[in-house]
C-alpha cells in the first residue's frame, strides 16, 4: 500500500459547486497533515494544515479521521480560481522528518 | 518575503553531461530538499539536508548527488545526465522544528531539465 493515496481526478465541477477530496495514509503513527495547492506550471504552496479537531478557512474545510486514516478537503462555493491540483501531505513520524506527498487531485472549476 | 530561488528555469543538456542545479534560500532555514516531479508520479524526494555539510538520501537518490557547503545553498548534481532524468526539479526549504510540528515547505519555481 502506498504511503499517501489520492484520487487523481480530474474533478470537473461548475462554479458554485461543493467538492470534496479524500486522501488515505498508511502509517498510523503519522503526526501531521497538510493540504498543498499547486497551480498549473507553478510550485506547490501550503493551503492549510489539518488538525484533529478539523479546521476551516473561509470556503475550505479540512478534516482528519485517525481511526480510518484519511484526511479530507471540502471546498464550498467553488470559484474558477480554485482550479488547481491539491496535494495531500503527511509527516509519517514525529520529529524533523521529510513530508510525504500524495500524487495530487486535479480540480477544474468550469464557468 | 520568503524566497527560494532556483538558478535556471529551463535547461537542455545532452546525455552524459554533468548538470548542476542550484538553489538558494534567504530565510535562514535549516532544512533543504530536492524533489523531482513527473506526470502521474507526483513529487518524489531525491535528497535532503538538515544542516550544512549534511545530506540524507530520499526515495530516489540514484544518479544524483548533492552539496551543501553553506546554509543558504543546496545544489543538486547529475554526474552524467540520462534521458530518464528529464523532469521538473523542485527545491524547497523549511525551518527546523521538533516534535510533531514540521515547518511549512517553501518551494522554488522549479527547473525544467530536458536531457537529449
Amino acid at each position: 500500500r502506498k504511503e499517501v493515496e489520492q484520487d487523481p481526478g480530474p474533478f470537473n465541477v461548475p462554479e458554485g459547486a461543493t467538492v470534496a477530496f479524500n486522501c488515505t495514509y498508511s502509517n498510523s503513527a503519522s503526526q501531521s497533515f497538510f493540504w498543498y495547492r499547486q497551480d498549473c506550471r507553478k510550485e506547490p504552496k501550503l493551503l492549510m494544515s489539518v488538525y484533529s479537531s478539523g479546521n476551516e478557512d473561509g470556503r475550505f474545510t479540512a478534516q482528519l479521521n485517525r481511526a480510518s486514516q484519511y484526511i479530507s478537503l471540502l471546498i464550498r462555493d467553488s470559484k474558477l480560481s480554485d482550479s488547481a491540483t491539491y496535494l495531500c501531505v503527511v509527516v509519517p513520524f514525529s520529529g524533523n522528518t521529510p513530508l510525504v506527498f500524495g500524487k495530487g487531485t486535479r480540480l477544474s472549476v468550469i464557468a | 518575503d520568503v524566497k527560494v530561488t532556483q538558478s535556471s528555469r529551463y535547461l537542455v543538456k545532452r546525455t552524459g553531461e554533468k548538470v548542476f542545479l542550484e538553489c538558494v534560500q534567504d530565510m535562514d532555514h535549516e532544512n533543504m530538499f530536492w524533489y523531482r516531479q513527473d506526470p502521474g508520479l507526483g513529487l518524489r524526494l531525491i535528497y535532503f539536508s538538515y544542516d550544512v555539510k549534511m545530506k540524507e538520501k530520499g526515495d530516489i537518490p540514484e544518479g544524483y548527488s548533492v552539496s551543501r557547503e553553506k546554509k543558504e545553498r543546496f545544489s543538486l548534481i547529475l554526474e552524467s545526465a540520462s534521458t530518464n532524468q528529464t523532469s521538473m526539479y523542485l527545491c524547497a526549504s523549511s525551518l527546523f522544528t521538533s516534535g510533531s510540528d514540521t515547518g511549512e515547505l517553501f518551494f522554488g519555481e522549479g527547473s525544467r531539465l530536458t536531457v537529449l
